[in-house]
């Protein structure tokens, strides 16, 4: 099965409100990036966490190793906030990134 | 942030034919990857290269391909010869060390006919 499960596969959000993404881990992961593909396909790095957690601006990012989770928390969404977000995880022992499915996010004003 | 740059964007060739993909990785980086992406879905790990060698490579990383950096100048993914299921983005990514941040190129699409 898959080692990074990403939720929800799509996710539809009013301008001003807020909400989380998650990813299980089924194997001990050392650290997690999350990262959002805008409409031209880039990859824009949001967090990097081997731990703990990370806030920048209105995006919030926690990895509980132990727990084998990692949040992303959007508030005050904002029409530029469209698009797939990503989690990826490093495994233990390799250095490589598996990434999650992603999540579908739409902005509607 | 740093910046990975990767050409060409768009790349379509004929089945059978020989590609090779472009990438010029953040300069003081050391380590650096390449990805495959389906039709803007799970994005896959294919191989990551260190001081001049394969390090780790995936069973997506096909005998076809092949992956070089000649004396510091473009990280390369050749692909000879290329195959139908070969079309996707390819995304090529870089590190300073290991068990660091990866920063990603644009991704050049290849559409193989």
């Amino acid at each position: 099965g898959d080692q990074v499960e990403q939720s929800p596969s799509a996710l539809s959000l009013h301008e001003g409100t807020g909400s989380a993404l998650r990813c299980n881990f089924t194997t001990t992961m050392r650290a997690v990036q999350w990262f959002q593909q805008n409409s031209r396909g880039s990859l824009i790095n949001l967090f990097y966490l081997a731990s703990g957690t990370k806030e920048n601006g209105r995006l919030k990012s926690t990895f509980n190793s132990k727990e084998s989770y990692s949040t992303l928390h959007i508030r005050d969404a904002q029409l530029e906030d469209s698009g797939t977000y990503f989690c990826a995880a490093e495994t233990e022992g390799a250095d490589r990134l598996t990434f999650g499915k992603g999540t579908q996010l739409i902005i509607q004003p | 942030g740093p910046k990975v740059l990767q050409i060409p964007s768009h790349q379509i060739i004929d089945m059978g034919q020989m590609v090779t993909l472009n990438c010029d990785p953040v300069s003081n980086h050391l380590y650096f990857y390449w990805y495959k992406q389906i039709l803007g879905q799970q994005m896959e790990f294919l191989v990551n290269f260190y001081n001049g060698k394969v390090m780790e490579k995936s069973k997506l990383f096909k005998d076809q391909f092949s992956v070089e950096r000649p004396d510091g100048s473009y990280f390369t993914l050749k692909i000879q010869p290329t195959a139908l299921e070969d079309s996707a983005v390819y995304f090529c990514a870089s590190s300073l060390g290991l068990g660091v941040e990866q920063y990603f190129g644009p991704g050049t699409r290849l559409t193989v006919l």
